[in-house]
């Protein structure tokens, strides 16, 4: 069956723009977890959604934001961009949100 | 990959030698383990995971370690291989948190021809 996909791949904006990133789940796997990934901070959680609703949320600012749809496919959104931002945003998917997390390739995001 | 330039510990290691990776994790509510592998260019793949009522797991060359007493994960990989050529990390998880991974800082490992 398919993997975890996320898109865009690769993608560069500018201070102050915002960003909308997709990931698509294993069908049939309703949680999405999505998680940032830098050199200098490592792994870190910034939200989880099950069934359409946040079910936890990382220590991240109110720029970071993110939905699901009905057919558990999730966005995330990043609004007035830092150049701190440049990451690697990965999403994970899981079939209750308690087992092993399928993670996506990611989303490079750079911010010039 | 993501990890370029990032001072990871490195293990180096011969082909066909053993591997073990070590993790010191802090929460001790912390019930479940996991070892993801990252290669260049990819997300976090699945390795091996252990519940904490559990000291020790097997799976195919791979063998995951927990000693809560000192809080210490590690992972053992038999007759290690270049495609384990890879970043390492552990994760654990509370089911008090819920599905809230938190990862290690990583373990590089090169695998010597």
């Amino acid at each position: 069956k398919a993997g975890v996909t996320q898109t865009p791949r690769y993608l560069i904006k500018t201070r102050g723009q915002q960003v909308t990133l997709s990931c698509s789940p294993i069908s049939g796997h309703r949680s999405v977890s999505w998680y940032q990934q830098t050199p200098g901070q490592g792994l870190q959680f910034l939200f989880e959604y099950f069934s359409e609703t946040q079910r936890n949320k990382g220590n991240f600012p109110g720029r970071f934001s993110g939905r699901q749809f009905s057919n558990s496919r999730s966005e995330m959104n990043v609004s007035t961009l830092e150049l701190g931002d440049s990451a690697l945003y990965l999403c994970a998917s899981s079939f209750r949100g308690d087992n092993v997390l399928t993670f996506g390739a990611g989303s490079r995001l750079t911010v010039l | 990959g993501e990890n370029v330039g990032l001072h990871l510990p490195t293990l180096s290691v011969q082909e066909g030698d053993n591997s073990i990776i070590n993790c010191a994790y802090s929460n001790s509510a912390s019930d479940y383990f996991i070892w993801y592998k990252q290669e260049s260019g990819k997300g976090p793949q699945f390795i091996i995971d252990i519940r904490s009522n559990m000291d020790k797991r097997q799976g195919q060359r791979v063998t995951v370690l927990l000693n809560k007493t000192v809080k210490h994960l590690s992972l053992q990989i038999a007759a290690t291989q270049p495609g384990d050529s890879a970043v390492y990390f552990c994760a654990e998880n509370s089911r008090a948190a819920g599905n809230k991974l938190t990862f290690g800082g990583g373990t590089r490992v090169l695998v010597k021809p």
